[in-house]
């Protein structure tokens, strides 16, 4: 059981350009979640999804896009990438909403010089 | 709407016993706990659902005070593999299927 997988672990990006950062999930979770976490700080939502179609904004989504075409894979799009995207990006997933636990991705360290 | 987490920061020596605490200014449906060694991903401890109750495994317990909104968790007899960061991570009574909304964590070193 693979559980949360995220790929690339690292990756520098020169500002302007854009990538995309891959999650995929294997256990069958309805709910998927991008996190951004600074240094120092706490974990804020980029995006979420309830379902393979949903997606819905979190506290923090501009310069970001995502997509959920299946079940598994939710990606994160970076267009444009500015310095203020440097950080690390995890990615999460759970059953349901409510009083679940979320199984966290290994993260994404980006930087953007 | 963040969660206001208390301390920021604690150093311990083994064995002692340390304290953190999560509040909220709305009512609270649950609260998660999460450590996060430096470099990895979090790592989920527990969960408290609204009803005043105390979790806990091994030397790691929680409680959750309904009335307050608050959640404390302690930390008994630390060991240095305690060290790290712990995030509480709130779901608001009120909001329906808004995910967890994290607080700024606590930063936990314990030394021998």
């Amino acid at each position: 059981n693979a559980g949360v997988t995220q790929t690339p672990k690292f990756r520098i990006l020169k500002i302007g350009q854009s990538m995309t950062l891959q999650c995929a999930q294997d256990m069958n979770h309805n709910y998927m979640y991008w996190y951004r976490q600074d240094p120092g700080m706490g974990l804020k939502l980029i995006y979420y999804s309830v379902g393979a179609g949903i997606t819905d904004k979190g506290e923090v989504p501009n310069g970001y896009n995502v997509s959920r075409s299946t079940t598994e894979d939710f990606p994160l799009r970076l267009e444009l990438a500015a310095p203020s995207q440097t950080s690390v990006y995890f990615c999460a997933s759970n059953l349901r909403s409510r009083g679940e636990k979320l199984f966290f991705g290994s993260g994404t360290q980006l930087s953007v010089l | 709407q963040q969660p206001v987490q208390s301390p920021q920061a604690v150093i311990l020596r083994e064995g002692e016993d340390a304290v953190i605490n999560c509040s909220s200014s709305k009512a609270l449906y649950s609260v998660h706990w999460y450590r996060q060694k430096h470099g990895e991903a979090p790592i989920f401890l527990m969960i408290l659902l609204k009803g005043g109750e105390q979790k806990g495994h091994d030397k790691i317990s929680a409680s959750f005070n309904e009335k307050k909104q608050q959640s404390s968790l302690y930390l008994t007899a630390s060991q240095l593999s305690y060290s790290g960061t712990y995030f509480c991570g709130t779901e608001y009574l009120a909001s329906g299927n808004t995910p967890l909304v994290f607080g700024k964590g606590t930063r936990l070193s314990v030394i021998a």
